[in-house]
């Protein structure tokens, strides 16, 4: 079975530029979510979907940061204007109904 | 304010050796994960539990649903263990069941 697929795997850019990431998630998983995980402390949820529709966005920086999954697949999480502080992993993770929970390998972020 | 609290966040072991990881948890949860990160990110799924006691190979995790408790003991340990193991609650409510996760716990196991 093929795992959550995260491209890029790194991207470095100049603060106020902004950046995207795609996430393919497991496939039938209807659930997919997007974590950013800073330097030394654990994941943090950004947004989750089920199929097309948000589920959770509360903890989502909505002036910079945006996402979606416009077909209930995959999905891009775009960051504009990029700051010092997004400088971060980012991993995109799916399930089934929260079960199955699998991790792509993270797009590691850095901001200068 | 869901948190999720692990300890130790270090723990060096010699070849052999039985670990214990811990997780403690604020409110009621839907299940708990463990889960293992290697350097470079790539993060994996060990266990999910809601009740009781799951084995798997060398790994076992408990949770103490009353108590708000949970641990993964790691048997007979190898340095091919050494990875950092992150506690994971799953807080259900209005559909949404993103995880929030402990700091981990960086285990490094020595020949």
């Amino acid at each position: 079975e093929a795992g959550v697929a995260q491209s890029p795997r790194y991207k470095i850019i100049e603060k106020r530029q902004s950046v995207a990431f795609w996430c393919n998630p497991i496939s039938g998983h209807a659930t997919l979510y997007w974590y950013q995980q800073i330097l030394g402390q654990g994941p943090k949820l950004l947004i989750q979907f089920q199929n097309n529709g948000v589920v959770d966005d509360s903890q989502l920086p909505k002036d910079r940061f945006s996402a979606e999954r416009l077909k209930g697949v995959d999905s891009t999480l775009k960051i504009q204007p990029a700051k010092l502080e997004d400088s971060a992993v980012y991993l995109c993770a799916s399930s089934h109904q929260g079960y199955g929970y699998t991790f792509g390998s993270g797009t590691r972020l850095t901001v200068v | 304010k869901n948190e999720v609290e692990q300890s130790p966040q270090n723990l060096t072991a010699q070849e052999g050796e039985f670990i214990t990881i811990n997780c403690s948890y604020s409110v009621g949860i839907s299940a708990l994960h463990w889960l293992q990160q290697h350097p470079g990110g790539g993060i994996v799924s060990l266990f999910m539990l809601s009740s009781g006691k799951k084995k798997h190979g060398r790994l076992i995790a408990t949770i103490n649903i009353q108590e708000k408790h949970s641990s993964l003991h790691i048997t007979a340990s190898h340095p091919r263990d050494s990875a950092v193991y992150i506690c994971a609650a799953m807080y259900s409510g209005g559909g949404a069941d993103g995880l929030t996760f402990g700091k981990g716990t960086h285990l490094i196991i020595q020949p």
